[in-house]
């Protein structure tokens, strides 16, 4: 069955960076375009970036354009964010999530991982 | 970006009612809406996509409709494992925007 399994998350001081992770398993990987969305605590989802199949298109919320950065490995099955010049604004649960076949949008989610931006 | 925008915030109703959920775009998505369902602590669970097509393994209780700029979610007869957080999102442009999130509660 499809899991998407994050990592990485953590306590981090505003101003740092972190590398969060995604394990794909149960699909082909190197097939599918692949999305973070993150949920800061109390708050709604908010989108964060995309990469296609084979990593040759990439887009980002514009409030994250030019810190964060969205990458694949498909040898690995494996999804990354590198998050640079963090805010407390960003203290959020990270999802990545798969965009589906036939007109879905984001058909399989992971558990999330859970970013805390403080000094 | 394309401003997604749900109504109402929050929604009390009883097992048994018939409840509707509003979204509506800043601008024409055609008809590249979807639903999802979150409960606490828990991932977003796809529930409609394409305005009006439901996922596998979603009851018939739940329905979306619309195109262009107004959408809705209803469901038929609240069931009590329904009372959750629901999230519209237009994915028409690359950047796929989210609803702010209706929480249904009980009554």
């Amino acid at each position: 069955q499809v899991q998407l399994v994050e990592s990485g998350g953590g306590v981090v001081q505003p101003g740092r960076s972190l590398r969060l992770s995604c394990a794909a398993s149960g699909f082909t990987f190197s097939s599918y375009t692949m999305h973070w969305v993150r949920q800061a605590p109390g708050k709604g989802l908010e989108w964060v970036a995309v990469i296609s199949y084979d990593g040759s298109t990439k887009f980002y919320a514009d409030s994250m354009k030019g810190r964060f950065t969205i990458s694949r490995d498909n040898s690995k099955n494996t999804l990354h964010l590198q998050m640079n010049s963090l805010r407390v604004e960003d203290t959020a649960v990270y999802y990545c999530a798969r965009e589906g076949r036939e007109a879905r949008p984001n058909d399989y989610w992971g558990q999330g991982t859970l970013v805390t931006v403080s000094s | 970006d394309i401003q997604m925008t749900q109504s109402p915030s929050t929604l009390s109703a009883s097992v048994g009612d018939r409840v509707t959920i509003t979204c509506r775009a800043s601008q024409s998505i055609s008809s590249w809406l979807a639903w999802y369902q979150q409960k606490p602590g828990k991932a977003p669970k796809l529930l409609i996509y394409k305005a009006s097509t439901l996922e596998s393994g979603v009851p018939s209780r739940f329905s979306g409709s619309g195109s262009g700029t107004e959408f809705t979610l209803t469901i038929s007869s609240l069931q009590p494992d329904d009372f959750a957080t629901y999230y519209c999102q237009q994915y028409n442009s690359y950047s796929k925007t989210f609803g702010q999130g209706t929480k249904v509660e009980i009554k």
